[in-house]
């Protein structure tokens, strides 16, 4: 069955760098768009961006650019979300989801990866 | 503060119906198809409703969508203990290029 497996939790120092990993299985990578979604402690749901599986290229949302960088490793169908010089406030958990249907960007999102727990403390 | 309004919370009795709403704009739901997410304790948000109205393979005919204007709303029938869940409604957002959550209802089955 389709299934994202995502990296388990992790605690990091302010200014240290991040890389949250997203293995893919049961379907052609490279099909469907990849995308991550953001939970803070206590919000809601926050769209970061897409990465295209076939092409590499990333899109990136506002207030995600910069640090974030969304990248891929298509001879083992993972897609990887990295952040450096983390703050504080990047404590939240970070979920991969595929893009549905024919795998088109603007897609409902299925499945999700269990999600990240990314924790920066000092 | 999310794009689209959700009540925090809603309730419900077993057997009961519940409706949940969700509120947007033109550029969000006005335009575009309305998708809905369970998240149960614990565990990762799933899709429970698609383009509105649909159902993935799996999900109950207990769970329906719907959508008119610029508000949507899943309503769940036949109310179980199991249904008690985090409901996140999602569309996307023309203006803003991207995709737009709500805050989240949390469904109590009491």
């Amino acid at each position: 069955q389709v299934q994202l497996v995502q990296s388990g939790s992790e605690l990091k120092k302010p200014g240290a760098s991040v890389k949250v990993s997203c293995k893919a299985s049961g379907y052609t990578f490279n099909s469907h768009a990849m995308n991550w979604v953001r939970q803070a402690p206590g919000q809601g749901l926050e769209w970061m961006g897409w990465i295209n599986t076939y092409t590499g290229n990333p899109t990136y949302v506002q207030g995600f650019t910069g640090r974030f960088v969304f990248s891929l490793d298509t001879s083992v169908s993972t897609a990887y979300l990295q952040i450096s010089s983390l703050k504080a406030e990047d404590t939240a958990v970070y979920y991969c989801a595929r893009s549905g249907g024919n795998g088109y960007y603007r897609n409902w999102f299925d499945p999700w990866g269990q999600g990240t727990l990314v924790t920066v403390s000092s | 503060q999310s794009v689209l309004t959700q009540p925090p919370s809603a309730s419900g009795t077993p057997g009961q119906r519940v409706t949940i709403s969700c509120s947007g704009s033109s550029s969000s739901i006005g335009g575009n198809t309305v998708n809905w997410y369970q998240r149960l304790p614990g565990t990762a948000p799933k899709l429970l409703i698609y383009s509105n109205n649909q159902r993935p393979s799996g999900v109950p005919d207990r769970f329906s969508g719907s959508k008119s204007g610029t508000s949507a709303s899943l309503a769940i029938s036949g109310l179980q203990s199991e249904d008690e869940a985090d409901y996140y409604c999602a569309a996307w957002d023309d203006s803003l290029n991207g995709w737009v959550f709500g805050g989240g209802t949390k469904l109590t089955v009491l």
